[in-house]
């Protein structure tokens, strides 16, 4: 079965510096990776994905994402935070095994940027 | 291009009743897919459709149902309401073609079991 694990429940940084969101999985072959934002009361927005080619990969609002195979991870990054990129983000794969569409979130990580 | 509409927004219901929650994928698209999420759970997949079949589904009780009909639109129904089904229902759309396609999704509808 596939999974994703975000290892921080909040980042915090301040507006201005970089900022990285972690992401791992786990597949049986090869990752479909999406990253994608929920602002509050809303439903979630798509940023960026990952399905071969290029490691890095840039999406929506600057931010862009390092795929690295060896170390199974996926992690989304901006060069310079905004007050309005705090959000709640997600990391997600999916499964197109047995001929379906299913996304597999990691549990999120609340992104505070700090003026 | 319309995006992902979900109604109603915010629903509260009582243990016991059973509760219809309807999504208008983006035109074009055949799939649909529901998720629950809570702050306990996170985001967990209810079920998915691709024309007016059911795919695929996850791990929840029979009490959780739902239907796709020929325009694509789908409704998901959750009977017998407990107080655990508190939680934001997401529906997502796609093109439904493969895994590598991103999905799009609703605002949301808000239920509180009371």
């Amino acid at each position: 079965a596939q999974s994703v694990a975000q290892p921080e429940d909040q980042v915090n940084v301040a507006e201005g510096n970089p900022l990285t969101v972690k992401c791992t999985y786990s597949v049986s072959g090869n990752p479909y990776l999406f990253w994608y934002v929920q602002y509050p009361n809303r439903g979630l927005q798509f940023l960026l994905k990952y399905i071969t080619g290029d490691n890095l990969v840039k999406g929506s609002y600057g931010f862009e994402a390092e795929f690295n195979k060896s170390q199974t991870s996926f992690h989304l990054k901006k060069p310079s935070a905004l007050v309005s990129d705090s959000a709640l983000y997600f990391c997600a794969v999916s499964d197109s095994g047995a001929g379906s569409y299913q996304l597999t979130f990691g549990k999120g990580t609340k992104l505070s940027v700090i003026p | 291009k319309a995006g992902v509409t979900q109604t109603p927004r915010y629903l509260i219901k009582t243990r016991g009743q059973q509760v219809t929650l309807s999504c208008s994928p983006i035109s074009g698209h055949r799939s649909v897919s529901w998720y629950q999420q809570t702050p306990g759970q996170g985001l967990q997949f209810l079920f998915e459709y691709f024309s007016e079949t059911q795919r695929n589904k996850g791990n929840f009780p029979g009490r959780f149902s739902g239907r796709q009909f020929s325009n694509s639109r789908s409704e998901m129904n959750v009977s017998t309401l407990e107080l655990g089904d508190s939680a934001l229902y997401l529906c997502a759309s796609s093109d439904g073609t493969g895994g590598e396609t991103e999905a799009f999704f609703g605002q949301g509808t808000r239920l509180t079991v009371v």
